[in-house]
């Protein structure tokens, strides 16, 4: 059974700074992995989408990485704002099964 | 495009009624739609996979009577939580599949909150 694990929970930076949000997962046997952003009382935007085929993906000043031999993933955020204040998730399918587990979340705050 | 609409996006019941929670894939045809719950501060659970045409299949813990799924049409699947109880109280979001295999991704809905007074 995948299992999917974020750290930190928690992250406030001040603005301008960039910053590295983590995610690993126990079963490596992903076909694909997705990072996703929730401001509060919405839904989910997603943000990246990894094929276990590549090794990383960016979108504007986001940037994430993917290495299924060690089961991390990486979200990257440059020259942050205060805009991204947000929680991000991550989420890899169950092995073969197409369900998607997903992290507790990294509650980030950048302040002004 | 991909864009996954979720109605009610609020909804307050009193203890003992029913509710549904219609999910919309607006401009793709899914074949599969899956539903989730949020409690708060806490992450997505899977609650079912819900097949067009077919039952849905439920996650370990997860009442299939209290929870009817119905997935009529490659485009609407509802989800029923039946008696609500309080405990129900939740943050309710549904995704659609878009294409298969390798290239499968989910789209989300943007969630519904249900309060059981």
């Amino acid at each position: 059974k995948q299992e999917v694990t974020q750290i930190p929970a928690a992250l406030s930076v001040p603005e301008g700074e960039n910053l590295v949000l983590n995610c690993s997962f126990t079963d490596s046997a992903i076909y694909n992995l997705q990072w996703f952003r929730q401001d509060p009382g919405k839904g989910l935007t997603s943000l990246l989408l990894i094929q276990s085929s590549q090794r990383e993906q960016t979108s504007g000043r986001l940037n994430a990485s993917l290495d299924k031999s060690s089961g991390r993933s990486t979200l990257y955020i440059a020259a942050s704002q205060p805009g991204d204040s947000a929680t991000y998730l991550c989420a890899a399918p169950s092995g073969s099964a197409r369900q998607l587990t997903f992290g507790s979340g990294t509650q980030l705050t950048v302040l002004p | 495009g991909a864009v996954v609409s979720q109605h009610p996006s609020r909804v307050i019941c009193k203890s003992g009624t029913s509710v549904k929670i219609e999910c919309r894939s607006l401009d793709f045809q899914a074949t599969t739609m899956f539903w989730y719950r949020q409690f708060p501060k806490k992450s997505l659970m899977l609650m079912a996979t819900s097949n067009e045409g077919s039952k849905a299949t439920y996650e370990q813990g997860v009442e299939k009577d209290k929870f009817l799924i119905n997935h009529a049409s490659l485009t609407l699947s509802t989800l029923t939580v039946t008696s609500a109880h309080p405990e129900d109280s939740s943050f309710y979001i549904c995704s659609a599949s878009l294409a298969g295999g390798l290239q499968e991704t989910q789209y989300f809905g943007p969630g519904t909150r249900l309060l059981v007074l």
